[in-house]
């Protein structure tokens, strides 16, 4: 079965600067896709940005862009000058080729400080 | 584009009743619908995937008579939380996708159902 770690549970940064959110996977296949999802603290869950396997291209969306490292199954977040908009929960997501349903990490909790 | 609705946002009930929540897309037809269980600080739980005029399939662990669920229509699906007890409060939440939930085909979050059973 497909796992995802995600191994900070608490980060902040301050406002305007970078920060990166770590996520690692595991699965032997070869075709999937994967996520992260955002949780403020109104619940609500809100994708942030995804990225098909099989494209070499990192996804970018506009200050969010990722790091995909395909063979190391490292799929990092990048946020670029915080917003305290920024803060919340930060879900990793897997889902493998084929399958309807996502494998969620346990999640990030970023703190944008002013 | 891509908006889920879902009703209500939070429920308090006294323990042995049946609560209801629904989850609508509202300007796509969706044909997959899941639900999830989030414990506090916790991440997402699948709870079962509902497709549109089929039975619903629930993940290992999730009892189908507890947690009953309709997906009658491409718009709208429903879960009715029978006899609820306090162990069943949590927040749920349901997503939906459309054409099939392949990643290409993202699934979209409702905002959640706070549910506390007295």
């Amino acid at each position: 079965a497909q796992t995802v770690t995600q191994s900070q549970p608490e980060m902040s940064v301050q406002e305007a600067e970078t920060v990166t959110l770590s996520c690692t996977y595991d699965t032997s296949e070869n075709n999937y896709y994967l996520f992260w999802y955002k949780q403020p603290p109104s619940r609500q869950m809100i994708l942030v940005i995804r990225q098909e396997a099989y494209k070499q291209q990192n996804a970018t969306e506009n200050r969010f862009s990722v790091n995909f490292q395909k063979a190391a199954k490292s799929f990092s977040l990048k946020i670029s000058d915080s917003q305290l908009g920024d803060t919340a929960m930060y879900f990793c997501a897997f889902q493998q080729g084929g399958s309807e349903k996502l494998v969620f990490g346990k999640g990030t909790k970023l703190t944008v400080n002013p | 584009g891509a908006v889920v609705s879902q009703h209500p946002s939070w429920v308090i009930c006294k323990s042995g009743t049946s609560v209801k929540i629904e989850c609508r897309s509202l300007d796509f037809q969706a044909t997959t619908m899941f639900w999830y269980r989030q414990f506090p600080k916790q991440s997402l739980m699948l709870m079962a995937t509902s497709n549109e005029g089929s039975k619903a399939t629930y993940e290992q662990g999730v009892e189908k008579d507890k947690f009953l669920i309709n997906h009658a229509s491409l718009t709208l699906s429903t879960l009715t939380v029978t006899s609820a007890h306090p162990e069943d409060s949590s927040f749920y939440i349901c997503s939906a996708s459309g054409l099939g939930a392949w990643g290409n085909q993202p699934q979209h979050f409702g905002d959640g159902t706070r549910l506390s059973i007295l």
